[in-house]
């Protein structure tokens, strides 16, 4: 096992465009999870997901932004008519059952919107 | 709503003395408590946890942390810095009465120097 992996590594963006990443978790994890983090802050919760049930969404989170995990696998984090405020490192965790385990993360997806 | 404070921006200490990384921690239920670590260019990892028992708890790489409800703290500490602890150290919070999301803190630079 590899650990929880993210695609792409990098993301550079023009504002308006839309961009898409992909997590793939640790293969017996049901819970997969997605933050943000900015510079000089702490990872901020964007959503999560049982299985492929979204569980709970930010209500920080704009309409510009939608997950998924159609088979209980990997999962996508979809931005539209992406804004320069959007740039941040985009982090994905899984974790077995719940996250009293401990997330495992991977090494994000950093955007920047220009 | 939960919030979590991490009062120092960075901590220095020399190699070989004990280190302390402060955490206080807001919530409406019983807390559930993780430190995480962040080194250069590599994701967060799960450091140790409290959930319930004693307040005393023990984790990864010699760290341990001591929860103490009635100053609603959570510091973390090592009794013997060593110089690859240098890192970025993020403390988490749960409530027991919500979902399965983390609130972090804004982080701690640790530097150990020779």
């Amino acid at each position: 096992d590899t650990g929880v992996s993210q695609d792409p590594r990098h993301k550079i963006t023009k504002r308006g465009q839309n961009v898409t990443f992909r997590c793939d978790p640790i293969s017996e994890h049901n819970r997969l999870y997605w933050y943000r983090q900015t510079l000089g802050q702490g990872p901020e919760f964007l959503t999560y997901f049982q299985n492929e049930a979204q569980l709970e969404k930010s209500r920080l989170l704009s309409d510009r932004f939608s997950a998924e995990r159609p088979k209980g696998s990997f999962s996508t984090l979809e931005i539209q008519r992406t804004e320069q405020g959007d740039s941040a490192m985009y982090l994905c965790a899984s974790s077995p059952v719940d996250g009293l385990y401990g997330y495992t993360f991977g090494s994000g997806t950093r955007l920047t919107v220009v | 709503a939960q919030s979590v404070a991490q009062p120092e921006d960075q901590v220095n200490v020399a190699e070989g003395n004990p280190l302390t990384v402060k955490c206080t921690y807001s919530v409406s239920g019983n807390p559930y408590l993780f430190w995480y670590v962040q080194y250069p260019n590599r994701g967060l990892q799960f450091l140790l946890k409290y959930i319930t028992g004693d307040n005393l708890v023990k984790g990864s790489y010699g760290f341990e942390a001591e929860f103490n409800k009635s100053q609603t703290s959570f510091h973390l500490k090592k009794p013997s810095a060593l110089v690859s602890d240098s890192a970025l150290y993020f403390c988490a919070v749960r409530d027991d009465r919500n979902t399965d999301k983390l609130i972090f803190g804004t982080g701690t630079r640790l530097q150990v120097f020779p």
